[in-house]
């Protein structure tokens, strides 16, 4: 168990409609990373937030956005969904506050499949 | 940009056998080096971390890689194979401003 907690864990829906997918990090992790994991593609960078604010921007769709609140937990919003959105999403945390050399620890994931 | 190549998508060893799984990294940078073990249905998994220090470094579950400037490589190894060690493994870099980017994974089968 990594300590980094992610709801739900499965969720199925139709194309057009738009998911909240939440993650809580580690306790005292000050940075949520997210990440798509997906057959074509690979694990992708989506986003960083660091402490509630935007860190670092990697592929991630302008349908997509996420945020960081006060209490550090983390929600990825996705909207407008398509079938090639359908894919694992990771959650994942670290206490870095300056560079990218700690660990960051992963949650087990959100499956999410679009039909 | 930060970018990292694994060579084979699927390694299939013997038990017992040695494990090669191969890692060859871009970096423009001194670079943070990362592998991680994915079992079915978890998450990421830290094996190991490269961050400067000694170049053959030593994780978990007898793995270990060695960080081979000249040849861009961190290739890791175990000497003996076990049934449990068949994942996918996933190596990764980093440098003080880049956030992790993966490899495509290389899926590891162990015969009995």
């Amino acid at each position: 168990d990594s300590g980094v907690t992610q709801t739900p864990k499965h969720l199925i829906t139709a194309t057009g409609q738009r998911v909240t997918l939440r993650c809580s990090p580690r306790s005292g992790d000050l940075s949520v990373y997210w990440y798509q994991q997906s057959l074509d593609q690979g694990l992708q960078f989506l986003i960083q937030y660091y402490n509630g604010e935007e860190r670092a921007k990697g592929n991630i769709l302008e349908r997509f956005s996420a945020q960081q609140f006060p209490d550090l937990h983390s929600e990825l919003n996705l909207s407008s969904l398509e079938l090639g959105d359908s894919a694992l999403y990771f959650c994942a945390s670290s206490p870095e506050t300056g560079g990218y050399g700690n660990t960051i620890y992963f949650g087990e994931g959100s499956w999410l499949t679009v039909v | 940009a930060q970018s990292v190549t694994q060579l084979g998508s699927h390694v299939s060893v013997s038990e017992g056998a040695l494990v090669l799984l191969r890692c060859n990294y871009s970096s423009s940078v001194p670079p943070y080096l990362f592998w991680y073990v994915q079992y079915p249905n978890q998450g990421l998994q830290l094996l190991l971390k490269y961050t400067s220090a000694a170049t053959l470094v030593k994780g978990i579950n007898g793995f270990e890689a060695e960080f081979k400037k000249s040849e861009t490589s961190f290739h890791l190894t175990k000497p003996s194979a076990h049934m449990s060690d068949a994942a996918e493994y996933f190596c990764a870099v980093s440098d003080r401003n880049t956030p992790l980017v993966f490899g495509k994974g290389t899926r590891l089968s162990v015969i009995a």
